[in-house]
């Protein structure tokens, strides 16, 4: 079972509407969670970083929270463009250097 | 600033054959990461260089997977000889030294094995 479980595994929206992705964990400890955005035939660009003490993080019209105490993660997306399009990665960074993976919400934004 | 570079961006070639990736990291990254993806399943570390030295390997598969960084710039990741199961996604990312903040990713190599 991975450790960073994320819902739903798609999702399709109208352009304009908001929507919200979540993201469990169970790494223990952790030092940071992070957000990105992968578009296809490309790599992991970074939205948002947020350490444990850390309840919420905003970029734009990406919002982030967390709520370490329940391990949990959402990424909120306000008034979506067609460009929000793409594979939306939860990742969970120990005390270390390597980044835990989940396995993304595919997004797709309809005009 | 030029990003992470890897090459090539493609590559198939047959089972039991050589491949071997390139990564340019960020200059002055002492940080250099491998990540690969197969298919369907999530991105998952394969291991970590600080300048030259490899600081973390415990993701590598196994031995037919070998990663060098001599000089501690450019990285190759070389797989002898590729099975099936190696087709995916390969990812290089680098950071600066002291902090994972900054990693950034490469555009990765997509691997087929055929």
């Amino acid at each position: 079972k991975n450790q960073v479980e994320q819902s739903p595994q798609s999702l399709i929206i109208l352009e304009g509407k908001n929507c919200t992705l979540q993201c469990n964990y169970t790494v223990s400890p952790f030092s940071n969670l992070r957000w990105y955005k992968q578009d296809t035939g490309r790599g992991p660009v970074s939205l948002t970083i947020m350490t444990f003490s850390e309840n919420t993080k905003s970029n734009g019209r990406y919002t982030a929270t967390l709520d370490a105490d329940t391990k949990q993660s959402s990424l909120h997306i306000t008034a979506s463009q067609l460009s929000d399009s793409a594979s939306y990665i939860c990742v969970v960074s120990p005390y270390g250097n390597k980044l835990v993976f989940g396995a993304g919400t595919i997004l797709r934004v309809k005009s | 600033e030029a990003g992470v570079t890897q090459f090539p961006s493609h590559s198939v070639i047959e089972k039991g054959q050589t491949v071997t990736l390139r990564c340019d990291p960020i200059s002055g990254h002492d940080n250099l990461y491998w990540y690969r993806r197969v298919m369907g399943k999530e991105i998952k570390f394969l291991l970590h260089f600080v300048k030259e030295s490899k600081q973390d390997e415990s993701g590598m598969p196994n031995n037919r997977f070998l990663a060098e960084r001599t000089g501690g710039t450019y990285s190759t990741l070389k797989v002898q000889p590729a099975e099936l199961e190696d087709s995916g996604v390969y990812f290089c990312a680098s950071s600066l030294q002291g902090t994972h903040y900054g990693y950034t990713f490469g555009s990765g190599t997509r691997l087929t094995v055929v």
